[in-house]
């Protein structure tokens, strides 16, 4: 069966310091990948999504960038956080279209 | 009980009592929709999709109707029980690269 896996959990960074997050997803090959932000008590925001290694196509201009290294492997990035990037940040994969999103549990993002 | 969306974002409803929560899509040309629940902390889950050619889909406990007509969405929930507090979303898929749009949620509580 498929798995998706995202760490951390939870995440405080000062302002201005960089960021990774990394998602993979096992039990599968060639998924699509998406990344979401959740601000609270609002919906899901999508940020980025990946159809092929190597192809990253961004939703919103943003503080954020998103790289796909590996087949299953999908990575949430910045060089300076922001205040405004504390978040929910949600990894996501489907078999293709008009297939359900499955989600991982999330990473809580916090910039102080 | 019955939500209406953004107007009703929270829900309660009594241990065994029917929920019913809806939704409203923006695009005529979505024709993939899906119903996620969220607990706290976690990521949504999948609980049902309906595809556009259908008007009815049900599964364990869970109904989902869709009206083209009028762009509306509803999730009915048999035998309302604890477990199934949480935050309810909708998800439209409005484009062929699998990108869903997610509305804010609508909070469900049970009251035992």
């Amino acid at each position: 069966s498929q798995t998706i896996h995202q760490w951390p959990a939870t995440l405080v960074q000062p302002v201005g310091s960089p960021l990774s997050l990394e998602c993979t997803v096992e039990g599968t090959s060639n998924p699509n990948l998406y990344w979401y932000r959740q601000a609270a008590g609002r919906g899901l925001q999508l940020l980025f999504y990946s159809v092929g290694i190597g192809q990253i196509s961004s939703e919103v201009p943003q503080n954020l960038s998103a790289s796909r290294p590996q087949d299953r492997q999908f990575i949430l990035s910045s060089k300076k956080l922001l205040l405004s990037d504390s978040g929910f940040y949600l990894c996501a994969w489907s078999g293709g279209e008009d297939q359900p999103q499955h989600f991982g549990d999330g990473t809580r993002l916090s910039i102080l | 009980g019955e939500s209406v969306g953004l107007h009703l974002p929270t829900l309660s409803v009594q241990e065994g009592d029917n929920s019913i929560i809806n939704c409203a899509y923006s695009n005529s040309a979505s024709d993939y929709f899906i119903w996620y629940k969220q607990e706290s902390g976690k990521g949504p889950q999948f609980i049902i999709d309906i595809r556009s050619n259908m008007d009815k889909r049900q599964g364990q406990r869970v109904t989902v109707l869709l009206n083209k007509t009028v762009k509306h969405l509803s999730l009915q929930i048999a035998a309302t029980q604890p477990g199934d507090s949480a935050v309810y979303f909708c998800a439209e898929n409005r484009d062929n690269f699998n990108k869903f749009y997610f509305g804010s949620g609508t909070k469900l509580n049970v009251k035992p």
